[in-house]
This record gives C-alpha cells, structure tokens and sequence, in this order.
C-alpha cells in the first residue's frame, strides 16, 4: 500500500491556467509539506501544515495555495501557472511538526507548463 | 536560517568501494536533526539514515554510516561496500527542534557506482 500518494505523476499545462496536484497519506500523520524541486534538482520548503497551523515559506508566490479537506489530504492548487512554475513537486507527511519525526515522501509530480 | 552545503556535486566509485559524501550545515540552534535522503532515478525520496543532534553515537544503518562532528557543523555519510543499487542522487537535509519549517536541503551529490 502506497503510504504517500499524489496524483497526477504527470501534468503538462499552459501558462496562464490553474492546476491542483492531489496529495493523499494512509499513515494517520498530523503534519504534511509540500517541497519543490527544480531543475537544478534543488529542493525546498514551501508549506508545512497541521490541523492547527499553515506555515507558509516567504518564498512562494501567493499564487500558490495548499488546501486540505480533512487531514489525510493537502492539495496544492496553482492560479495563473508561469514557465518557471515548471519543475517537480514533492508531497510529505509526518507524524507531527516535531522533527523527531520522519518525513516520508510521495513520489512527485512532474509539471510542465509551456 | 539554516544553511545545508554538499561540496561534491558528483562523485564516481567502483563497486563494493567504500565512499564517503560530506555536508556541513550552519545554525544557531541547539536542537535539530539530520538526515540524509537518496533520490534514485524513479524520482522517489527515500530516507537513508537520521541522526538526532544531541546524540553523540553516530547512527548507522547496514551499510550506511555517518560521521557527526557537531562541534564542527558536519555530517558526512559513508557508504560501505557499494553497490550498483546505490546509484542516485544523494542529499543532506536538515531540520531544527520543532519542524514546522520543514526540511532544508543541500543541493545533493549525485552519485554513481561503476560495475
């Protein structure tokens, strides 16, 4: 049983369109992430959020917004999608926002916007 | 902020040759994590191997160790007895007390693992 999933693997897409990537755990965790990792293969933060907090990196364009219906999901959702939106997203979940816990990761979605 | 720095964007080695990957990190918390993730070609991000900063044991994993020198900022990992498996993109990640701000990366080490 896949523990992080995300759908879809793949998603190509004008520039100018709004786009979700769906992301699902089945680990009963409390805390999920979304990390990006662009073509340099460089990876960084953009959200962690709790059933208590959204902690938003300063970096991400508010063109961006997670969104979770109950805490098994946290959706990412992108209006307006630029070129160098392009690059492959990373869900993650946790058992809680403490760092003792293990991230596990989904395996990515690679978009493309064109 | 945090900052995590992997010098060796790659490195090559021979099968069942020992490698060792380094990282340093900058920081001025007392309490934070370490980890080292292997992104192979599939994409996935597997967890490698995690080391608790206020635990002087190096953790060890199978094959897989590291050498903590907290005094000196540095986390390297060793990887013993290599294999064609072993074959990714390697990074080191780290996470202050509390988490929330997530994983910080360094900007990986890719490596390859000649038969």
């Amino acid at each position: 049983d896949t523990a992080v999933s995300q759908t879809p693997k793949y998603l190509v897409t004008q520039m100018g369109n709004d786009k979700s990537i769906k992301c699902e755990q089945n680990l009963g965790h409390d805390t999920m992430y979304w990390y990006k990792q662009d073509s340099k293969k460089f990876l960084k933060i953009m959200f962690s959020y709790n059933n208590k907090e959204l902690i938003i990196n300063e970096t991400v364009p508010n063109r961006f917004s997670p969104k979770s219906p109950d805490k098994a999901h946290l959706n990412l959702h992108i209006n307006s999608l630029e070129l160098g939106d392009s690059a492959v997203y990373f869900c993650a979940s946790s058992q809680d926002e403490s760092s003792q816990e293990t991230q596990y990761f989904g395996p990515g979605t690679r978009l493309l916007v064109l | 902020a945090q900052t995590v720095t992997q010098s060796q964007p790659e490195m090559s080695v021979q099968e069942a040759e020992t490698v060792t990957l380094s990282c340093t990190y900058d920081t001025s918390e007392s309490n934070y994590y370490l980890f080292w993730y292997k992104q192979p070609p599939s994409r996935q991000m597997i967890l490698v191997i995690r080391q608790e900063a206020y635990k002087q044991q190096n953790a060890t994993e199978n094959r897989f160790s590291v050498n903590f020198q907290k005094a000196a900022k540095s986390f390297s990992l060793k990887i013993s007895d290599s294999q064609l498996g072993d074959t990714a993109m390697y990074f080191c990640a780290f996470m202050p007390g509390g988490g929330a701000d997530g994983l910080t990366f360094g900007k990986g080490t890719h490596l390859i693992i000649q038969p």
